[in-house]
């Protein structure tokens, strides 16, 4: 079945360093998502990515979209305390189609960071 | 808030047991998932509900069902209970199958 996987585990940057995570999926996604998990909270939904080779910015977030729609990247410019969290990434599976499989999760980026 | 609703928020059993976990997705949400969390562990996808149809499994456990009702609320049932099944059970929702996720607080189940 299809496989997403996430690295790195874990990040410790200083405050002001940037930071990058990466998600590959053993197969073709109709479409890649991005959650940031807070300590002590629950996923929340950042961004949605469909296009291959399309990228998306938030403020210091930057998302990629490979062009195979088989791997992705989230890349924070000069991390802040807030930017605390695990980032997962989330692929829907194609299921033939138009249609959707399962939306699996990668096993996440545990980020830290430093003042 | 997302307007996912899990209840309870906390639960504690002894292994052998039966709890169930409740959900009610956001208001016009048609899809509604269950996953699992153990310690620093990533979410593993239980099962999958679209307008009351199982959609989609995952590597759930045969101790565990769950169904989506009429109207749209989901239980998740976990049964035998055993010690490695302590973990956070979050219930997710979305308008279709394809879109953006909005998940619950999340269920912490404790088994002794």
């Amino acid at each position: 079945g299809q496989q997403v996987m996430q690295i790195p585990q874990y990040q410790h940057v200083q405050e002001g360093e940037d930071f990058t995570t990466y998600c590959n999926s053993s197969t073709t996604l109709s479409n890649i998502q991005w959650y940031k998990q807070r300590p002590g909270g629950h996923p929340v939904f950042l961004i949605q990515l469909v296009k291959s080779g399309e990228v998306k910015k938030q403020k210091r977030l930057t998302f990629q979209f490979g062009e195979a729609k088989k791997n992705s990247s989230l890349h924070i410019t000069a991390t802040q305390t807030t930017d605390v969290g695990t980032y997962f990434c989330a692929g829907w599976e194609r299921a033939g189609g138009t249609s959707y499989g399962k939306l699996t999760f990668g096993q996440g980026t545990i980020l830290t960071v430093h003042p | 808030d997302s307007g996912v609703t899990q209840t309870p928020k906390h639960l504690i059993t002894a292994t052998g047991q039966r709890v169930t976990l409740r959900c009610s997705p956001r208001s016009g949400d048609l899809s509604v998932y269950w996953y699992q969390q153990s310690l620093d562990q990533g979410l593993q996808f239980l099962i999958q509900y679209y307008n009351g149809e199982e959609r989609a499994k995952g590597n759930i456990l045969e101790r565990f069902s769950a169904q989506q009702f009429p109207d749209l609320h989901s239980e998740l049932n976990l049964s035998s209970l055993e010690l490695g099944d302590s973990a956070l059970y979050f219930c997710a929702s979305s308008r279709d199958v394809g879109q953006e996720l909005f998940f619950g607080e999340g269920s912490r189940l404790t088994v002794l």
